[in-house]
């Protein structure tokens, strides 16, 4: 079984350029969630979505950042103009959506460097 | 708000000697709590949760957490730390008010167990 899957793994981007971060999930999991880490600053909680749907977007910036889970491929995490600040690692995590106990599955996140 | 709390940015343990790494949290209700770790460059990994019942939880690589209800607390535990058991590790908790999956994580504590 194929874990969560991110890509790429490193993405670097200049200033005002856009970028995109993708996730699939693991198998059998409609439950999708995307978390930023900065150092020093653990994880912090952007968006939860399930297939087609957008469930609690509550920490995701206002501008410029947007997610989508589609019917068909991966979710998809976008920054247009891209700025320094937003140079972080995120980590797209999975889980079933059937069992509210069930602990979340990682991939192994997106490193993010804004020039 | 919502929050967890892990008092130690960083704890260090001779190998051979128990640890503990602490975690409070301020949620209402009763929230399902995690633990996860993370190795340099990978995503978290889930190591045990708390739903109900016993107040003492085993978890992977034989760590356990004791949920303590009056004090908010759910701290994590191992009897015997070894030098790879140094890794970030992370406190999280899930409120069941909130009607879906959300899961808010602590800023996270590195264990150093120097050999």
């Amino acid at each position: 079984n194929a874990g969560v899957m991110q890509n790429p793994r490193h993405l670097v981007r200049r200033r005002g350029q856009e970028a995109r971060l993708r996730c699939s999930p693991m198998k059998g999991h409609s439950h999708v969630y995307w978390y930023r880490q900065l150092p020093e600053e653990g994880l912090k909680f952007m968006v939860y979505l399930q297939k087609e749907n957008i469930i609690d977007e509550s920490g995701m910036p206002k501008e410029r950042f947007s997610a989508e889970f589609p019917k068909e491929g991966p979710s998809i995490l976008r920054i247009q103009q891209v700025v320094r600040g937003d140079s972080a690692a995120y980590f797209c995590a999975s889980s079933p959506g059937t069992d509210r106990n069930s602990p979340l599955h990682f991939g192994n996140g997106t490193r993010l460097t804004v020039t | 708000a919502q929050s967890v709390a892990q008092p130690e940015d960083q704890v260090n343990v001779a190998e051979g000697n128990p640890l503990t790494v602490k975690c409070t949290y301020s949620v209402s209700g009763n929230p399902y709590l995690f633990w996860y770790v993370q190795y340099p460059n990978r995503g978290l990994q889930f190591l045990l949760k708390y739903i109900t019942g016993d107040n003492l939880v085993k978890g992977s690589y034989g760590f356990e957490a004791e949920f303590n209800k009056s004090q908010t607390s759910f701290h994590l535990k191992k009897p015997s730390a070894l030098v790879s058991d140094s890794a970030l590790y992370f406190c999280a908790v899930r409120p069941l008010n909130t009607g879906g999956f959300k899961t808010i994580f602590g800023a996270g504590t590195r264990l150093f167990v120097k050999a």
